[in-house]
């Protein structure tokens, strides 16, 4: 089972362009989420989706968009990358509400530079 | 707002040996989770163990046990006989059934088990 799947792996990118963060997942979860990773620190969550056609918004939504057209995918976009959005980006899903752990799954990460 | 706080930025300890990793939390739900998550150099997320608020029993996956002391606000990760894989970053994490079931997570402890 490939799970969660993430692409690309790493990127460096100019600031200024726009990219996309690929995710698919198999599980057919239907909650979605978006995290970074800054160097030396923990997940912040950036974007959510709890059911397909739905997103909200996390601790640090500013300078990304998401969408979710159905269960198996989330992008995650940036319009105009900036340097302070080098991070490395995780995606993850959960069976929420499962009644249970609700844990969440997560990709490998994306690692983005941006110069 | 939730807020999870890890004291220890990095701790050693020998193999074999049983290491306590903290972790406190701050949150004025009454219902809501508690995670430990692993992330070896290779940077994946592994999830390891959950609590949940209303679990009477502290949890218990294989090695790994939670100590959970709510009156105290603690879900202190404890690794019983330390292995050289054990060696890796980790991270405690909170949802709230108020907040579906968005992660916060605290800054992490990097372990290092010494042969």
């Amino acid at each position: 089972t490939a799970g969660i799947t993430q692409a690309p792996t790493s990127q460096i990118l100019a600031a200024g362009r726009s990219m996309t963060l690929r995710c698919t997942q198999d599980m057919r979860h239907n909650a979605m989420y978006w995290y970074r990773q800054d160097l030396g620190l923990g997940l912040r969550l950036i974007h959510y989706s709890n059911t397909a056609g739905t997103t909200g918004k996390g601790e640090v939504p500013d300078g990304y968009s998401v969408s979710r057209a159905n269960t198996d995918d989330f992008p995650l976009t940036l319009a105009s990358a900036v340097p302070s959005q080098t991070s490395v980006y995780f995606c993850a899903s959960s069976d929420f509400p499962s009644g249970g752990a609700d844990e969440q799954f997560f990709g490998p990460g994306t690692r983005l530079t941006v110069l | 707002a939730q807020k999870i706080t890890q004291t220890q930025p990095g701790m050693f300890v020998q193999e074999k040996e049983a290491v306590t990793l903290d972790c406190t939390y701050d949150t004025s739900d009454q219902s809501y989770g508690l995670f430990w998550y692993k992330q070896p150099s290779s940077g994946e997320m592994i999830f390891l163990i959950y609590q949940g608020s209303y679990d009477e029993q502290n949890a218990t996956e294989g090695r790994y046990s939670l100590n959970f002391q709510k009156a105290r606000k603690s879900a202190n990760l404890v690794i019983s006989a330390s292995q050289l894989g054990d060696s890796a970053m980790y991270f405690c994490a909170m949802n709230s059934n108020n907040a579906g079931n968005m992660l916060t997570f605290g800054g992490g402890t990097r372990l290092m088990v010494k042969p």
